[in-house]
């Protein structure tokens, strides 16, 4: 069945660095890819989605490209603040259905 | 427009007693489904209320967990009678479209986070 991988966390960075989070998915089919956060004490959200190959989401500063080939998603962010401490899930679903297959979650800390 | 809204927040049961999840969905969204995430791992699909008919619940872990949507407005999750596995955080989600992928998605409620000792 249908799968998704991420990194381990928890990620803990200074400000200003470099972010990445690794996703990797086992599907059939060409499902579109997402990446959900969930700050401390609020619901998930939508950060980014990719609806197919080569498509670049992004949002917030952040950026995924939905590389087929390598089967893919990975989460960036140039330059972390505080503020982006969070859990962050990829997930995929596929194009008129409802479920949301779910990673694990990375949990990122961001020290000022 | 008010959010997903889930109570209680947070829930510490013995083993053996019952809990009841509540969630109230984004008025108007006639889908309305449960997730949950056991501590560590994916979170999971449990199932899935189209206004008060269950369309799937696939993902439900055995019989001692409950759904119903009476009236196709909130929705409540028992667990009866609660297991020490069944420790974790209860998501609720709803939506105007059937699809995950349409242009309002999913909105999530900030989860019940469930303990039982």
């Amino acid at each position: 069945g249908d799968s998704v991988t991420q990194m381990e966390g928890p990620v803990t960075l200074s400000e200003e660095a470099f972010l990445t989070i690794n996703c990797t998915y086992t599907a059939t089919g060409y499902p579109s890819l997402f990446w959900y956060v969930q700050y401390p004490g609020e619901g998930l959200q939508l950060l980014l989605k990719a609806t197919k190959a080569d498509d670049k989401g992004s949002n917030k500063g952040f950026e995924a490209t939905y590389r087929k080939e390598t089967t893919s998603f990975h989460l960036e962010k140039g330059s972390v603040q505080v503020s982006d401490s969070a859990v962050y899930f990829c997930a995929l679903n596929h194009a008129g259905t409802y479920k949301y297959i779910f990673g694990t979650g990375t949990r990122l800390k961001v020290l000022a | 427009e008010a959010g997903v809204t889930q109570f209680p927040s947070h829930s510490v049961i013995e083993k053996g007693q019952t809990v009841t999840l509540r969630c109230d969905p984004i008025s108007g969204h006639d889908n309305l489904y449960w997730y949950r995430r056991v501590m560590g791992k994916e979170i999971k699909f449990l199932l899935h209320f189209v206004k008060e008919s269950k369309q799937d619940e696939s993902g439900m872990p055995n019989n001692r967990f409950l759904a119903e949507r009476t009236g196709g407005t909130y929705s409540t999750l028992k667990v009866q009678p609660a297991e020490l596995e069944d420790s974790g955080v209860y998501f609720c989600a709803s939506s105007q479209e059937r699809t995950g992928t349409g242009l309002s998605g999913y909105t999530f409620g900030s989860g019940t986070r469930l303990t039982v000792v």
